[in-house]
């Protein structure tokens, strides 16, 4: 089966910069992707890595490490509406998605 | 509209009831998912649609079923439910199954079963 973890909640300061890692074991690998799903709503796009090193995309920064099974997602100048679960996903096949379980990033004033 | 849209938001069912999901998507998509998504564990694919033909069952119950009459809409038909089916579902949709596709979210029904 597919095993994709990260942690299930971090807490940081409006302003600072939070780190949400992402390790995969998954049977193939056709990319990564980031999303992020405020309550109750749709899960949005942020970011897709299928080659090893960093894309950034303005305050939010994915990095992609084939050889290790990891990624991770930088979110700088935190503001109150990053709050927010943002879930990992390693497209292990041609189209299947295989979901992390989500960190729930609570940002305080 | 725009994006993927949802109907109903919310549904409360009995056990015995049958009811119906729908999804439509205004991108010009050609595939589309239905996804479940249960409290603190990992969206689960349920069903693929491309060009209106499945190309994914992933082992789930007969109780749902699945319909995708044409590219931009999609149904997903319930039936004698059990609790434990209690959950948001999810429906996406994507340009293609080709690997760099993103696939773009509904806002979800909430369904909860009595």
């Amino acid at each position: 089966g597919q095993n994709i973890d990260q942690p299930t909640e971090m807490t940081a300061t409006e302003g600072a910069i939070v780190q949400i890692n992402c390790t995969y074991q998954t049977s193939g690998f056709n990319g990564l992707f980031w999303y992020q799903q405020h309550a109750g709503e749709a899960p949005t796009f942020l970011s897709y890595n299928v080659l090893d090193g960093l894309e950034e995309k303005g305050r939010f920064s994915s990095f992609l490490s084939r050889s290790k099974g990891y990624s991770y997602l930088l979110l700088k100048e935190l503001q109150m509406k990053d709050s927010a679960s943002y879930l990992c996903a390693v497209r292990d096949g041609d189209y299947k998605l295989s979901f992390g379980a989500g960190t729930t990033v609570t940002v305080r004033a | 509209e725009t994006g993927v849209t949802q109907t109903p938001r919310h549904l409360v069912m009995g056990m015995t009831n049958k009811k119906s999901l729908k999804c439509e998507q205004h991108l010009g998509h050609n595939a589309m998912y239905w996804y479940k998504q249960s409290a603190k564990k990992p969206l689960e694919l349920m069903f693929v649609y491309s060009l209106e033909e499945r190309v994914e069952n992933n082992s789930v119950p007969s109780r749902f079923s699945p319909e995708c009459p044409n590219s931009s809409h999609l149904f997903l038909h319930l039936h004698t439910l059990q609790p434990e089916d209690s959950a948001l579902y999810l429906c996406a949709s994507s340009q293609g199954l080709a690997e760099y596709n993103e696939q773009f979210f509904g806002p979800g029904t909430r369904l909860t079963v009595l």
